[in-house]
Formats: structure tokens, sequence, C-alpha cells
């Protein structure tokens, strides 16, 4: 079983609709949880990150994190579609606060 | 432009070859990182270097070394390549090891074992 899960989509939604992204995570020691923005054939890109349990917000960008159900999610207002990318979670313990342990991706489309 | 640099872009070899991999992380940045991405492993981290030291060390292969040279420079060299490894390599650099650093990811280099 794989520390962090997500599901692989592909995800394709309508421009202006809402997006959620979410994957479930094992270790219990995980503290710091990040989502990144990949798009084809670049690097990720830092989106959010948050550390242990709440909401961050950052325009039309909420991450939300769950500890009690190690379970972390990623919003997308008005999405546009700019944003079709492929989104990875990723989490990391306090010690190992630089080594990250990335989810599969969510490919998401967002049409016109 | 996340300021890091990824050298070669792609790369094509064969079985059983050694190949050397090369990052210039964003200046003023001390720490570096290595990732592997393919398509059934997903995004792995391999190891961190901070100001010339080995910090971290991942799943790596014993047939994969890195080192990080005093100008701060990174080469992940991948030695008896095996057709498995072909995947996408990606460089990332921090500030500091420290918790909380943004760690910011080159283009990649594409590697094919063919």
């Amino acid at each position: 079983q794989k520390e962090v899960e997500q599901d692989p989509g592909p995800l394709s939604v309508p421009e202006g609709a809402i997006v959620s992204l979410n994957c479930t995570y094992s270790n219990s020691a995980f503290q710091y949880f990040m989502w990144y923005r990949q798009y084809s054939r670049k690097g990720p890109e830092l989106l959010m990150y948050t550390y242990s349990s709440g909401n961050k917000e950052d325009g039309r960008f909420t991450a939300q994190v769950d500890k009690s159900s190690k379970y972390i999610s990623l919003f997308i207002r008005d999405s546009q579609p700019s944003d079709s990318a492929t989104y990875l979670c990723a989490s990391s313990t306090i010690q190992g606060a630089q080594k990250l342990v990335f989810g599969q991706g969510t490919r998401l489309t967002i049409n016109p | 432009d996340s300021g890091v640099t990824q050298t070669p872009k792609h790369l094509i070899t064969a079985t059983g070859q050694r190949v050397t991999l090369r990052c210039s992380p964003r200046s003023g940045d001390l720490s570096v990182y290595w990732y592997q991405q393919s398509l059934d492993q997903g995004l792995q981290f391999l190891i961190q270097y901070y100001n010339g030291e080995e910090r971290a060390k991942g799943n790596i292969l014993e047939r994969f070394s890195a080192q990080q040279f005093p100008d701060l420079h990174s080469e992940l060299n991948l030695s008896s390549l095996e057709l498995g490894d072909s995947a996408l390599y990606f460089c990332a650099s921090s500030v500091s090891g420290a918790t909380g650093n943004t760690i910011y990811f080159g283009e990649g280099s594409w590697l094919t074992v063919v």
C-alpha cells in the first residue's frame, strides 16, 4: 500500500465548475501537506502548503487537511482551462520535512 | 521558470550504459533534491544534499549515486542502466533543508533506456 493514495483520474469538468481533488494517507507521522501542479513535460510547482490540520485559502484554491480521517483535499473555484494539469498531493513528516511522499497525481481537464 | 536548471533535457541510451544528469539550483539555494517520476511509481524521492553533504536518502538504487559540488551544482549518476530506469528525473532546490522551505523543481531530464 502506498503511503499517499490519489485517484489518477482523468477528471474532466466544464469551465467555471468547482473542482474537488482528494488524497488519503496512511502515515500518522505526516505533518506537512502540499499540493503541486504539473503541466505536461514540466516540473511540479507548489500551489498550497499546509501544516497539520485545517484549511488554507489562496485565491481560487482551498486546501483542507483532516488528520483524523487522514484526508487531504484541494478545491478549485471558478475553474479555468488554464487549470488543466496534473495535480499531485504530497506529504512529509517533521523529521523528513524535505523528503516528500507524493500521490500518483490526478489529471484534470477543464473544458471551455 | 523555477530557476532550477537541468541538463540534458532528453537522453536516449542503451542498457548497461552510464549517464550523468546535471542540476544547477536556484541562486542562493543550498539544498538540492533528486526525484524520479515514472508512470508506474509516480514521483519518488531519491536523495537530498545540503551544502555538499548528503542529508537524506530515499528509494535510490545502489547503481545510482549523486553528489553536490562546492559551487552547489549537483550530478546524478546512473549506471548499468536497465529498461526500467526510463523515467523523468527531476532536480529540485530550496534555500536550506529546513522545515517549511519551499522546494522548487526543474523541468526534468527525460531518460529513455533502449
